[in-house]
């Protein structure tokens, strides 16, 4: 079935770059999705990639996909303290259901 | 544009007691979601809807569970009896197509069961 794995915390200074890494295991994967949680909120899509592309970058978002190994990263530039939350990996084929990853914290340091 | 929209959003009841969770999804959006985040995870598919057909409710816990979509739109789900474990946020999302990716959250309704 599947499966997506994340780190569950990454903390950063102000000003540095963050990457939030995640692998999963449906090699039948069309889309992968990065979103974002803010306390006592719901999750927003930040971004996403298609699974024939392998890299994909908006604004200070950088998405890396590596299909052979089964991995995406996100890459945040010049972090800032509004960037800590939940980050969320997902993935979807075909008509299944979106699984996600259990999230990585972001504590971003002033 | 409106967002996803939940209510209530924090419910506390007793267990064995009935609750029910709201939802009114983005205008034009004909498939709507529920998840269960429990804490400290990544939100879990209880059902979905393309319009008022449940076309995967598989990990619904249909002796406790229901939910319905009558008219294509909003959409309630329900709990009764309620237990300890039922604790958590009720994630509603919705999206424009069914490939099932880019979908749009409201805040949760989080509930606790005493």
């Amino acid at each position: 079935g599947e499966d997506v794995e994340q780190s569950l915390f990454l903390s950063v200074r102000e000003g540095d770059s963050s990457v939030i890494n995640c692998t999963y295991t449906d090699s039948s994967s069309t889309y992968l999705y990065w979103y974002k949680q803010e306390p006592g909120a719901g999750l927003q899509l930040l971004t996403y990639i298609f699974s024939n592309m392998d890299m994909k970058q908006d604004q200070r978002l950088t998405v890396l996909l590596n299909k052979k190994d089964k991995h995406l990263s996100l890459r945040i530039a010049d972090t800032q303290t509004g960037d800590s939350a939940i980050y969320f990996c997902a993935e979807v084929s075909g008509n299944t259901p979106l699984v996600f990853g259990k999230g990585t914290r972001l504590s971003v340091i002033a | 544009e409106a967002g996803v929209v939940q209510s209530p959003r924090y419910k506390i009841i007793e267990k064995k007691q009935p609750v029910a969770f709201w939802c009114n999804p983005i205008s034009g959006h004909n498939t709507l979601y529920w998840y269960l985040q429990n804490l400290g995870q990544g939100p879990e598919l209880l059902i979905r809807y393309e319009n008022e057909e449940a076309v995967d409710d598989s990990q619904l816990p249909k002796d406790r569970f229901s939910a319905e979509r009558l008219k294509g739109v909003d959409s309630t789900l329900k709990i009764q009896p309620a237990e300890l474990g039922d604790s958590a946020v009720y994630l509603c999302a919705s999206s424009l197509g069914t490939d099932g990716g880019e979908q749009f959250f409201g805040p949760g309704t989080r509930l606790t069961v005493l």
